[in-house]
């Protein structure tokens, strides 16, 4: 049962255009939700996140908007640049004490020059 | 760099045998957590260590096990190797009540 959902594999983009990547969730115990940017052969890196109590957050060219009712969480580039091709990750942590990860399968962003 | 390392970057085995894996957390970080992530799949959580201690478990196998040394580096031990334990695995580490976590490089292990 996948309670983090990235259900567009791929993406792919216009250099300076929008990108826009989607996340849903089914576990409504989640509290803190994380995107990260994975480069081939290399680890996750953490690129900005938001708590379950705010519905967006901004870090310069990116922005997550959180939408607890639709159970949703979308991630914002804008203007999207080509070494922004990467996989994309949505994470999910749970409350409580267990503070592992549940992540999507992740969605594979191609900005074209 | 994320401040944490991982050994070995590659391992290429034969089924049945028993590998180590090895991860150092960023300085200070007392958790540690261990993923694995199979082909066009996203990292299923194994197992966390705090300070020594098991923390939570996840979808590990019976196989695998796990320890966090005094010096707070942390060993994955996979066991019986099977052809489906192929994966890229990583270990992340954070500090108490620090919400993200840091990910190593990751170990790509093959088993043949």
């Amino acid at each position: 049962d996948q309670q983090v959902k990235q259900n567009s594999p791929s993406l792919s983009v216009q250099e300076g255009r929008i990108s826009i990547l989607n996340c849903d969730y089914t576990n409504s115990m989640f509290d803190y939700f994380l995107w990260y940017k994975k480069y081939p052969a290399e680890g996750p890196t953490f690129l900005i996140s938001i708590s379950s109590i705010k519905d967006k957050n901004e870090d310069g060219r990116f922005t997550v908007f959180l939408n607890k009712s639709a159970k949703h969480l979308s991630l914002h580039i804008v203007p999207s640049q080509p070494g922004d091709s990467a996989v994309y990750f949505c994470a999910a942590r749970g409350s409580g004490s267990a503070r592992q990860l549940t992540f999507g399968s992740g969605t594979q962003l191609t900005v074209l020059p | 760099d994320s401040g944490v390392t991982q050994t070995p970057k590659h391992l290429i085995t034969a089924t049945g045998q028993r590998v180590t894996l090895r991860c150092s957390p960023r300085s200070g970080d007392l958790s540690v957590y261990w993923y694995q992530q199979s082909l066009d799949q996203g990292l299923q959580f194994l197992i966390q260590y705090y300070n020594g201690e098991e923390r939570a478990k996840g979808n590990i196998l019976e196989r695998f096990s796990a320890q966090q040394f005094p010096d707070l580096h942390s060993e994955l031990n996979l066991s019986s190797l099977e052809l489906g334990d192929s994966a890229l695995y990583f270990c992340a580490s954070n500090r108490a009540r620090e919400e993200t976590q840091y990910f190593g490089p990751g170990t790509r292990l093959l088993v043949l």
